[in-house]
């Protein structure tokens, strides 16, 4: 069956320090991953996603992930962090087939001035 | 991208009674889906929204509780029904298309059920 991880429930870093949030998934065949963040009282907002092609993607608002396929990992990186990156953050893996997403448990940030 | 409008997208509702949430896209899209974010928890996904027939429901989710209804490609509706105080979440409305690898989702909607 289909699952994601997410380690780190919270995390907190101070403002201009790098990041990372790690992602680890369990999927038979080549995933569709995605990492999606959620502000207080906001609606979710796709960052990044990765299909094909380079294992490095780009991100909006200075994230990128890797795509590590013998890790089974797609972790989420920022050289650093803003304040206003301080949110909920989410990893999620979708069967191609019918888009139906299967989220990880989600990793809060805060950002430390 | 699709622009995906929910209403409503707050509301406090009464013990025992039920409230239709709307999920209006800006353009044709082929999968809608319903997710549930009950607090401080990560989104699981309650059910597809097929259009012209029964929604497909997740485990733990049945028609009785949250009946779907998606007359065309751009517009679904999800009710939650009998509400209790373990239904006060946020419901989202997803939506994606067959092959174009980007799924969307709505602001989300806020129930509190008293």
């Amino acid at each position: 069956a289909q699952s994601v991880t997410q380690p780190d429930i919270h995390i907190t870093v101070s403002e201009g320090a790098s990041l990372e949030l790690r992602c680890n998934y369990s999927y038979g065949a080549t995933p569709y991953l995605f990492w999606y963040v959620q502000s207080p009282g906001q609606g979710l907002q796709l960052l990044l996603k990765y299909f094909s092609g380079d294992t490095l993607v780009q991100g909006i608002k200075g994230f990128e992930a890797e795509f590590k396929r013998s890790q089974s990992s797609f972790n989420l990186r920022k050289p650093s962090v803003h304040w206003s990156d301080a949110a909920e953050y989410f990893c999620a893996v979708a069967s191609g087939a019918t888009n139906k997403l299967i989220f990880g448990t989600g990793t809060l940030l805060a950002v430390q001035p | 991208s699709a622009v995906i409008s929910q209403k409503p997208s707050r509301d406090i509702c009464q013990r025992g009674t039920s409230l239709t949430i709307q999920c209006q896209v800006d353009s044709q899209v082929t999968m809608m889906f319903w997710y549930r974010q009950q607090p401080g928890q990560s989104l699981t996904l309650i059910a597809t929204a097929n259009q012209g027939s029964e929604a497909t429901y997740e485990s733990g989710f049945v028609i009785d509780k949250f009946p779907i209804s998606r007359p065309n490609l751009t517009f679904s509706t999800l009710t939650v029904s009998n509400m209790s105080p373990e239904d006060s979440s946020i419901y989202l409305c997803s939506v994606g298309g067959r092959g174009s690898n980007t799924i969307y989702f709505g602001e989300g909607s806020w129930l509190t059920v008293v």
